[in-house]
């Protein structure tokens, strides 16, 4: 299975910061990259598709990039409703395995 | 409105077989390319893909799990079905499924899981 592993695991924010958070395939995945952000409690929502597309309704501050093996989640200025869980995903292989998460807290 | 909603026992006994049901509407499980997964997630712990199923009744398996679990779907009912057998503690969770939706450009098929269910609490005790 391609392993995904995520940096940092935990990072602290505040209001209006810029953030980045890693993401790293264990091998090339072309753009097959999914980033789904995720609340206490609920579900997953979907965030950007194919590495770098904003999946409707999703704020223009929420920015992907990368392709082969490295990719970046781009959180321009955060907002309170940002302080969550992020997770990437490869869909490259028929096993569509996760990173391990970021948990992003306020400072 | 596409809408997906599991279901099955909270509570399972060691060595015991898991059945939880996805029911959907709002779309078609006979829709080409689009399929349904179904993910884990232990308290505090992160997201584990676990299996998917597509209309053309493509299916795949997590590698770790692969011995352990059956998909599948009965589009009639629009449910999507998954079995786990053999359930330790470990296996306590809470299990999501999810819509496998699909953008084409040109020759690739970039898949991502656009819609959710709210996810159902498994603990596995005797």
């Amino acid at each position: 299975d391609i392993q995904m592993t995520q940096s940092p695991s935990s990072l602290s924010a505040s209001v209006g910061d810029r953030v980045t958070i890693t993401c790293r395939a264990s091998q090339s995945i072309s753009r097959y990259l999914n980033w789904y952000q995720q609340e206490p409690g609920k579900a997953p929502k979907l965030l950007i598709y194919a590495a770098s597309t904003l999946h409707s309704g999703v704020p223009s501050r929420f920015r992907g990039s990368g392709s082969g093996t490295d990719f970046t989640l781009t959180i321009s200025s955060l907002q309170p409703e940002d302080f969550a869980t992020y997770s990437c995903q490869q869909t490259y292989n028929t096993a569509f395995t996760f990173g391990q998460g970021t948990k992003l807290e306020i400072k | 409105q596409v809408t997906l909603k599991e279901s099955g026992p909270v509570l399972v006994k060691p060595t015991e077989t898991l059945t939880l049901t996805c029911t959907v509407s709002g779309f078609s499980l006979s829709h080409a390319r689009m399929g349904v997964s179904w993910i884990r997630q232990p308290p505090g712990k992160a997201l584990e893909w676990l299996a998917h199923i597509f209309s053309i009744d493509e299916k795949s398996y997590s590698t770790s799990l692969q011995n352990r679990l059956t998909i599948s779907q009965d589009t009639s009912k629009s449910q999507a079905v998954l079995t786990m057998t053999n359930m330790d503690p470990v296996d306590t969770a809470t299990y999501y499924c999810a819509r496998i939706n699909v953008v084409v450009v040109g020759p690739t098929y970039y898949y991502y899981m656009d819609v959710w269910g709210k996810g159902t609490t498994v603990t596995v005790s005797s």
